[in-house]
C-alpha cells in the first residue's frame, strides 16, 4: 500500500476555504485516492473518493493532478463542526482493509 | 442514510474477563470488518470478514480474538480473556460501492476499559 504523508495539524477561521494536502510519491496504476473524516470518539466516515484531476461533492473538491503523486481535500467556508481529524488513504478500490495514518488534526476557529 | 450499529457504547470490564461486542452492519453490504483505536493512536485494523469466513486479519488479531456473525444480521467480535492494553475504541465497519465510489461505513464505536 502506498505511503501517504500529511500535515500533523492545521488551524482555520470560520468561513474560509481549508485546503489540505496529501503526498502519495508511490502510489499504484490501481490505486484510488479517499479522505475520511473523523470527530471525537465516532468512527472514521467517508469523505470523497478520486482517481485523477477534480471531484466534487456536496462536501468537499478532491483535486489530483496529473501525475497524482499528491492530493488536496478542500473544504469550503469551514465552519465550527468541521473541526475533525482528516485521514488520507490510497488503496484500490476493493475490499483490501484500510491503513490509517495519524491524519491532520483540523481545528476551525471562530 | 444507512447505519452501522454497535452496541454497546460502553463497556467496563475487568481483566481477564471475556467480552462481546456487537455490531449490525448495513443490511445489503457484504463486506463486514472490525478496527480499533487506542486513545490518541491511529485507528488500526483488526480482521476482515466475508462470506461467513474471515478474509484477512492483522497481527493484532490473535487467539484471543474471534469474530462471528451469529444469525445473518449481527456481527460479533469476542476478546476471550481481555488485557489491560486491550482498552481502546472498537469500530466496526461494513462495506460497499456508493454513488461516491467504494466507502466503508463505521459505527460510532463501543469504548471498551479494562480495569
Amino acid at each position: 500500500l502506498a505511503k501517504t504523508t500529511q500535515p500533523i495539524s492545521m488551524d482555520s477561521y470560520e468561513g474560509q476555504e481549508v485546503n489540505i494536502t496529501c503526498s502519495h510519491n508511490n502510489i499504484a496504476t490501481n490505486d484510488y485516492i479517499t479522505w475520511y473524516q473523523q470527530f471525537p470518539s465516532q468512527g472514521p466516515r467517508f469523505i470523497i473518493q478520486g482517481y485523477k484531476t477534480k471531484v466534487t461533492n456536496e462536501v468537499a473538491s478532491l483535486f489530483i493532478p496529473a501525475d497524482r503523486k499528491s492530493s488536496t481535500l478542500s473544504l469550503p467556508r469551514v465552519s465550527l463542526s468541521d473541526t475533525a481529524v482528516y485521514y488520507c488513504l490510497v488503496g484500490d478500490r476493493g475490499n483490501t482493509p484500510l491503513v490509517f495514518g495519524k491524519g491532520t488534526r483540523l481545528s476551525v476557529i471562530a | 442514510e444507512p447505519e452501522v450499529t454497535q452496541t454497546p457504547s460502553h463497556q467496563v470490564t475487568q481483566m481477564g474477563q471475556e467480552v462481546i461486542l456487537r455490531c449490525v452492519p448495513i443490511s445489503n453490504h457484504l463486506y463486514f470488518y472490525w478496527y480499533r483505536q487506542i486513545l490518541g493512536q491511529k485507528v488500526e485494523f483488526l480482521v476482515s470478514f466475508y462470506n461467513n469466513e474471515i478474509s484477512e486479519k492483522s497481527e493484532i488479531f490473535d487467539d484471543q480474538f474471534s469474530v462471528e456473525r451469529p444469525d445473518g444480521s449481527n456481527f460479533t467480535l469476542k476478546i476471550r480473556s481481555t488485557k489491560l492494553e486491550d482498552s481502546a475504541m472498537y469500530f466496526c465497519a461494513s462495506g460497499s460501492m456508493t454513488g461516491l465510489g467504494y466507502g466503508y461505513t463505521f459505527g460510532s464505536g463501543t469504548r471498551l476499559t479494562v480495569v
